[in-house]
């Protein structure tokens, strides 16, 4: 079975750039979440799909964080403008149906605001 | 007050030793609690569920306690493949919601 896929896996901009990532989950998967982990610290949920709808955004930065998950399958993750706080690694992970099954996690995206 | 706090550690083990994490939660409509388990540049990855009644994997043993609000991790007969970082997971269905704690970092040293 493949697992959750994610690209690009390191990116680095200049601060007040714009970025994009790509987050494809294990087939069949309702939930969907990004997650941001700074270094040293456990990851922090930014935003949960639940099919194509948001259920959970609560920690998203709307001001500059933006995403969508079209259909219910692919999600993407949007930075525009970047700051260097955002350094960061991005994970997407995705479950069967619900918050009270496995999460599986991609390899994650590597961002570097310089 | 953090919703979940770890003792990030590090602790340091010689191979055969046993060691314990705790994890406390603050909200007690916390419903499903999980450990999973974060190797150094890698993706985390679901070391265990953790159940009311306590379950057993091998060498791994998680607890919950609902009274006190925390959930433990026990490792006996530590490897030197069990250096990891290991992250507490609080779920409420209610809220949909999904928090992890910082992680507790353990090395194990032959």
């Amino acid at each position: 079975e493949a697992g959750v896929a994610q690209s690009p896996r390191y990116k680095i901009i200049e601060k007040r750039q714009s970025v994009a990532f790509w987050c494809n989950p294990i087939s069949g998967h309702a939930t969907l979440y990004w997650y941001q982990q700074i270094l040293g610290q456990g990851p922090k949920l930014l935003i949960q799909f639940q099919n194509n709808g948001v259920v959970d955004d609560s920690q998203l930065p709307k001001d500059r964080f933006s995403a969508e998950r079209l259909k219910g399958v692919d999600s993407t993750l949007k930075i525009q403008p970047a700051k260097l706080e955002d350094s960061a690694v991005y994970l997407c992970a995705s479950s069967l149906n619900s918050v009270e099954e496995t999460q599986y996690f991609g390899p994650g995206t590597r961002l570097l605001v310089l | 007050r953090k919703e979940v706090e770890q003792d990030p550690g590090p602790f340091n083990v010689p191979e055969g030793a046993t060691v314990a994490f705790n994890c406390t939660y603050s909200n007690s409509a916390s419903q499903s609690f999980f450990w999973y388990r974060q190797d150094c540049r890698k993706e985390p990855k679901l070391l265990m569920s953790v159940y009311s009644s306590g379950n057993e994997d091998g060498r791994f043993t998680a607890q919950l306690n609902r009274a006190s609000q925390y959930i433990s991790l026990l490792i006996r007969d530590s490897k030197l493949s069990d250096s990891a970082t290991y992250l507490c997971v609080v779920s409420y269905t209610g809220g949909f919601k999904t928090i992890f704690g910082a992680g507790t970092r353990l090395f194990v040293k032959a």
